[in-house]
Parts: structure tokens; sequence; C-alpha cells
């Protein structure tokens, strides 16, 4: 069975650009979650979504963040306008239901100089 | 305020011996735990899980503990094996509301396993 695909793997980007992240939750999976990783913060969740519903999105951190679900089997996050201290590792996860175990995807590393 | 905590950063065991990863938690809310295995450069995998309704729970090498008086889970694997080596994260997640699903991770222990 395919795992949560992150797309891209890597970006390096200037600051100020839009960057978008891709992922493709594991079918018949109906809740979505956003992380980020930092060495100072650790892993801590952006948003998440169940049934392409948004239910949580207060650890997003500001309005430069947005996120959605267009259907069952694609969600994107969005900064605009990138800034250095967005710099991190962006896990997405989904799971079968909201308490089930959460099965994440190999993330993307993203660095914005 | 880490809701979740892992007090320590690093462990180093021998080859067969028993490792023991602990966690503490102060959010009383929270009722369902779970353990993440993480290699470089790949998500977080899913180990083992404990509901507050339990006090241990075992799948093959891998037993969790939860001692809900203390607000403390741990994490044992035995025999401890090289391809153990890797950072082991700690989860909680509280029941019902806005807070169904929602995962606080601890930041982690790197598990070093000698041969």
């Amino acid at each position: 069975d395919a795992g949560v695909i992150q797309s891209p793997r890597h970006e390096v980007t200037e600051m100020g650009q839009e960057v978008t992240l891709r992922c493709k939750p594991i079918s018949g999976h109906n809740s979505l979650f956003w992380y980020r990783q930092t060495m100072m913060r650790g892993l801590e969740l952006l948003i998440y979504f169940n049934n392409n519903v948004p239910i949580d999105d207060s650890g997003m951190p500001e309005d430069r963040f947005s996120a959605k679900m267009p259907n069952a089997s694609f969600s994107t996050l969005k900064i605009q306008p990138s800034e250095p201290r967005d710099s991190a590792v962006y896990f997405c996860a989904s799971s079968r239901d909201g308490n089930q175990p959460q099965h994440f995807g190999d993330g993307t590393r993203l660095s914005i100089l | 305020d880490q809701q979740v905590k892992q007090n320590s950063p690093s462990l180093s065991v021998q080859e067969g011996r028993i490792s023991i990863l602990n966690c503490d938690y102060t959010n009383s809310m929270f009722d369902y735990f779970l353990w993440y295995k993480k290699y470089p450069a790949e998500g977080p995998t899913f180990l083992i899980s404990i509901s507050s309704i339990k006090d241990k729970n075992e799948d093959g090498r891998f037993t969790v503990f939860l001692n809900k008086s203390a607000k403390h889970l741990s994490l044992h694997i035995v025999p401890s094996q090289p391809g153990d080596s890797a950072v082991y994260f700690c989860a909680a997640s509280g029941a019902g509301g806005t807070s169904y699903g929602k995962l606080t991770f601890g930041q982690g222990t790197i598990l070093t396993v000698h041969p």
C-alpha cells in the first residue's frame, strides 16, 4: 500500500516567494494533519482536516500560512510571502479516524534564503 | 509550556540489553498515548499506543507502560537491536471536541544501540 506522499522533498527559495507544499494521504483515511519540525520547537501541529473540512488551525503561525483540502486525496500548505524563519521540515500525516495512529509522509525540507 | 516532555535527549544501550525510554505529561485530559520512531530523512513511524484505560500494552519486543497517577509512560525495548537506533517520540492526545486526534509530541530521545 502506498503511504502518505509529500512533494517536493526539498525546496529552496528566496524570501518573499510563494511556497506550496503538497500531500496525498493514504486512500481511505479521512483525517489529514500538517506538522512543522524545527530544532527549537520540535514537532508541532499546524492544522488538521477531517473529511476535507479544517477542524483546528490554531497552530498556524500567522496569516502568511494557509492550507486547503479540495478533495479526499489532496491537500496543500501554502506560505506567502515566505520568510527565512519558515525554514523547517514540514510533515503531512493521515489517519483512518481522528483518534487512530497517524501515518506520516517523509516530509518536505524547506529552506528560505 | 511543554505538555509532553522527554527529559533524556539521548540514550545509549548495548545490543541485547533493555532500552527504556521515558515520557512525562502534564495535561490530565490526555487519554491516548503513542510512541513513534524516526530515522533521518524519513517521517515518524508509528510503533505502539496505549489507551488510558490500560496500564500496559505489548507488541513483540516493544512494551509501553502507563502510570496515570504519575502522568508518566515508558517504552521498553527488549532485546535492543542496532536497527532500533533512531529518534523516539512520545505523543499524547485528549478526548473529544477539537482535541480529538490532535497529537502533542515530546522533543524526542535519540537511542543508540551498540553492537
